[in-house]
């Protein structure tokens, strides 16, 4: 079992649609959680960033993170055709030791 | 604010050849992270040094892979030589430790090993 395990995808949605994306990771240790964006050849963007449990929210994007469950979730509402990308969870014990997942291919269709 | 600077952006040469990626972290940045990003493996960390200090290499595929970072504004990733599995996008990252926010990455370097 991989430490960290995300759909790849693709993702295709219509604009305007909601959009859950999805990690699972085995290491209870694990304390600290982030999404990044990541464009065609561009590098990892942060997106949203969390520590230990909880819902975070920003503009259209929330994180919310289950421990119990090893389970985080990015939900971007209202997706647009800007949103289309590559998304990647991150998660560690620290923001210097982190794996991240494969990430998740998303299109946003107009 | 200037973000995590590499170079060159794409890279192509011959098998045997030796190549070196070059980073500029994020001023006042301490820690600075070396990845490797393909298809089959995804995202996968390297070395990365604490105050230019070298913390952790144990990503480190081979001997033929050596980091520097000869100070606090400048790293280097060399491959001597070069082999066509070597072939990826290199991605440095920075982070300022117990700034208690998470790493920022450059654009990073295609590199096409023929």
């Amino acid at each position: 079992q991989k430490e960290v395990e995300q759909d790849p995808g693709p993702l295709s949605v219509p604009e305007g649609a909601i959009v859950s994306l999805n990690c699972t990771y085995s290491n209870s240790a694990f304390q600290y959680f982030m999404w990044y964006r990541q464009y065609s050849r561009k590098g990892p963007e942060l997106l949203m960033y969390t520590y230990s449990s909880g819902n975070k929210e920003d503009g259209r994007f929330t994180a919310q993170v289950d421990k119990s469950s090893k389970y985080i979730s990015l939900f971007i509402r209202d997706s647009q055709p800007s949103d289309s990308a590559t998304y990647l969870c991150a998660m560690g014990t620290s923001y210097d030791k982190v794996i991240f997942g494969p990430g998740t291919s998303l299109s946003v269709i107009p | 604010d200037a973000g995590v600077i590499q170079s060159p952006r794409h890279e192509v040469t011959e098998m045997g050849q030796e190549v070196t990626l070059r980073c500029k972290p994020i001023s006042g940045h301490n820690s600075l992270f070396w990845y490797r990003q393909t298809m089959m493996r995804g995202l996968e960390l390297l070395i990365y040094f604490n105050n230019n200090v070298p913390i952790d290499d144990s990503g480190m595929p081979e001997d033929r892979f050596s980091a520097k970072m000869p100070n606090a504004s400048f790293s280097t990733l060399k491959i001597q030589p070069s082999e066509p599995r070597d072939s990826a996008v290199y991605f440095c990252a920075s982070m300022r430790v117990g700034s208690n926010q998470p790493q920022h990455f450059g654009d990073g370097t295609r590199l096409s090993i023929l």
